[in-house]
């Protein structure tokens, strides 16, 4: 069965960083490309990026590029979403997601994450 | 950045009647479009994928299709757990976008 489990989120203040973390399990992790997307209280859904196989190319959307970086560790089987400069435009639920060539197919329950002071 | 125009935002259906949620792309996308379904406080889960491949263990009454650069996600006499909101989603290139989802009752 796959799963993916987000974990890392919290309360944070602003200005401050945060690193959250998807375990991978149920498939072959390094055979996937996985994805970020967020979802801010009561709205939609936002793409944050994506990484591939062995971390050579990864994809972000323009507005948080100098924000977030995104990394995996095959070895772990785990993905993770670093986020520097917290603003509370940043507040929402994270998740992971595992691409099966160009769609997610897989989504992780999600980690809520708060800027706030 | 590819826009996507998702409509209607919201609307109510019985279930003898077919549901159709449309979404259109600012350029063509090749059909690199995947639909999902969001329920209350759950994650999304795929329903269609390029456009109008059925994804695994989704009930057949989901279908979707194209013309021209709108794409159509289409409920055949829904049920009422069918109930949500539904998202397109473009990733014929990045940023890949998601349309603002349009929320369905069933009445």
């Amino acid at each position: 069965e796959v799963k993916l489990v987000e974990s890392g989120g919290g309360l944070v203040q602003p200005g401050r960083s945060l690193k959250l973390s998807c375990a991978a399990s149920g498939f072959s992790f390094n055979d996937y490309w996985m994805g970020w997307v967020r979802q801010a209280p009561g709205k939609g859904l936002e793409w944050i990026g994506e990484i591939n196989q062995d971390s050579s190319t990864i994809n972000y959307t323009p507005s948080l590029k100098d924000k977030f970086t995104i990394s995996r560790d095959n070895a772990q089987n785990t993905l993770y979403l670093q986020m520097s400069k917290l603003g509370s435009e940043d507040t929402a639920i994270y998740y992971c997601a595992r691409a099966q060539a160009v769609y997610f197919d897989y989504w992780g329950q999600g980690v809520m994450v708060t800027v706030s002071s | 950045d590819i826009q996507m125009t998702q409509s209607p935002a919201s609307l109510s259906a019985s279930l003898e009647e077919i549901v159709t949620i449309t979404c259109k792309a600012s350029q063509g996308i090749d059909d690199y479009l995947s639909w999902y379904q969001q329920k209350p406080g759950k994650s999304p889960q795929l329903l269609i994928y390029d456009a109008t491949s059925l994804a695994d263990g989704v009930p057949s009454r989901f279908s979707g299709s194209r013309s021209g650069t709108q794409y159509s996600l289409k409920i055949s006499r829904p049920q009422v757990d069918d109930s949500g909101i539904y998202y397109c989603l473009q990733s014929y290139s990045t940023p890949y976008t998601f349309g603002a989802g349009t929320k369905l009752e069933l009445k």
